[in-house]
């Protein structure tokens, strides 16, 4: 049992250029997150799935898109790199909201120059 | 809006010692309350959570959180920290009732550090 799995660990950008984050699963999980973890600034819910096939923004969605075509897999996905977008990325997953406590991955620590 | 306030960035304790992080919110109605501690690199490892009833919460690894609905605070405790205590943690808070919305709001988070 893995729990909660990402991939990169780490990742270096240019401006401009793409790239996908994944987030793996194995604990049947309907309820999916992606994170930003900025110094002094906690963690910032980026996007969110509540099943397969849904997404929903959460409060800095801004220049990142994501899809959960697989209840198991929830992919972050970055258009067009900018450096205000350097941060720790993680996944997290959920049994359901409200009383439920989140299980995170191990995180993604992304560089744009 | 809801949100969660940790007043010091940084917890020195001596090992041994009894450790306190600190954590008040405000939420509309009622809150669901959780702490998660983060160790250099890894992810955030929930450690417990109140949700109704008693209002001390015991969790993982010998921690405690006190509910005090007056305060609004939902202080972490441990009557003995130790060196592997130290690490990052977070407090969060989500509102009971659904019309507040199902946003989970993190803390700036504390740093704890134990020194032996």
């Amino acid at each position: 049992n893995a729990g909660v799995t990402q991939t990169p660990k780490f990742r270096v950008l240019k401006t401009g250029q793409s790239m996908t984050l994944l987030c793996a699963q194995d604990m049947n999980h309907e309820y999916m997150y992606w994170y930003r973890q900025d110094p002094g600034m906690g963690l910032r819910l980026i996007h969110y799935s509540v099943g397969e096939g849904t997404t929903a923004k959460g409060e800095v969605p801004d220049g990142y898109n994501v899809s959960r075509l697989k209840k198991q897999n929830f992919l972050l996905g970055l258009e067009s790199a900018a450096p205000s977008q350097t941060s720790v990325y993680f996944c997290a997953s959920s049994l359901g909201l409200a009383a439920y406590e989140q299980y995170f991955g191990p995180g993604t620590r992304l560089t744009v120059t | 809006a809801q949100s969660v306030a940790q007043p010091e960035d940084q917890v020195n304790v001596a090992e041994g010692n009894p450790l306190t992080v600190k954590c008040t919110y405000s939420v509309s109605g009622n809150p669901y309350l959780f702490w998660y501690v983060q160790y250099p690199n890894r992810g955030l490892q929930f450690l417990l959570k109140y949700i109704t009833g008693d209002n001390l919460v015991k969790g993982s690894y010998g921690f405690e959180a006190e509910f005090n609905k007056s305060q609004t605070s939902f202080h972490l405790k441990k009557p003995s920290a130790l060196v592997s205590d130290s690490a990052l943690y977070f407090c969060a808070v989500r509102a009971v009732i659904k019309a507040a919305g199902n946003k989970l709001t993190f803390g700036g988070g504390t740093r704890v550090l134990v020194k032996p």
